[in-house]
């Protein structure tokens, strides 16, 4: 079935530090892949997604690019601001892969702390 | 709404009672989601509805627990007789289109079964 592994957190880093957050997917066929943020006390929101493999998706300074070799869709950040501080999500949608759930799997989240 | 409406927000209950927890999703989203989100185990997928049909159950932990929708627009997640591992955060989502994976998520609905 279709899976997402995502480092464990928290993640903790000082203001302006470069960021990754590693991401890895099992999947059949040709997913989506997808990171979504949420902020303390608020929803999901979806940050950034990339549809085929090679594909660059990017928001807010974040980029991600869709690794299909590598299975993997690592989120990056040149310099990171306390704003940042959140719960990361990577996840996948079983679109093309024949099969599976409806909806997003999601890896297990990252918690990401910035400090001043 | 502008955005995806969950009630209650907070949720308190003793073990072995019933709970609905409802989710108003975005005006006009045909596709509507419900997922699990305990803590350290990230999210579960629960059911999804694509109008007022839910092709998808698969998810649903036990028998304990039914969704309904109606009206193609509010959906109602029901939990009979909870037990202490229900207590979770439930997130609700919903989507224009089912095959994009952008979903909006509501704020959630957090239950503890004491």
């Amino acid at each position: 079935g279709n899976s997402v592994t995502q480092m464990e957190g928290p993640v903790t880093l000082s203001e302006e530090a470069f960021l990754t957050i590693n991401c890895t997917y099992t999947a059949t066929g040709y997913p989506s892949l997808f990171w979504y943020v949420q902020y303390p006390g608020e929803g999901l929101q979806l940050l950034l997604k990339a549809t085929k493999a090679d594909d660059k998706g990017s928001n807010k300074g974040f980029e991600a690019t869709y690794r299909k070799e590598t299975t993997s869709f690592h989120l990056e950040k040149g310099s990171v601001q306390v704003s940042d501080s959140a719960v990361y999500f990577c996840a996948l949608s079983p679109l093309y892969s024949g099969g599976g759930a409806d909806g997003l799997t999601f890896g297990k989240g990252t918690h990401l702390i910035i400090q001043p | 709404g502008a955005g995806v409406s969950q009630s209650p927000s907070n949720k308190v209950t003793e073990k072995g009672k019933d709970v609905e927890l409802r989710c108003d999703p975005i005006s006009g989203h045909t596709a509507l989601y419900w997922y699990r989100q305990s803590l350290g185990q990230g999210l579960e997928f629960l059911i999804y509805f694509q109008g007022n049909s839910a092709p998808d159950k698969s998810g649903l932990p036990s028998d304990r627990f039914s969704a309904e929708r109606t009206g193609g627009s509010v959906s109602t997640l029901t939990i009979q007789r909870t037990q202490q591992e229900d207590s979770a955060v439930y997130l609700c989502a919903s989507s224009s289109d089912r095959f994009t994976g952008e979903l909006f998520f509501g704020e959630g609905s957090r239950l503890t079964v004491l």
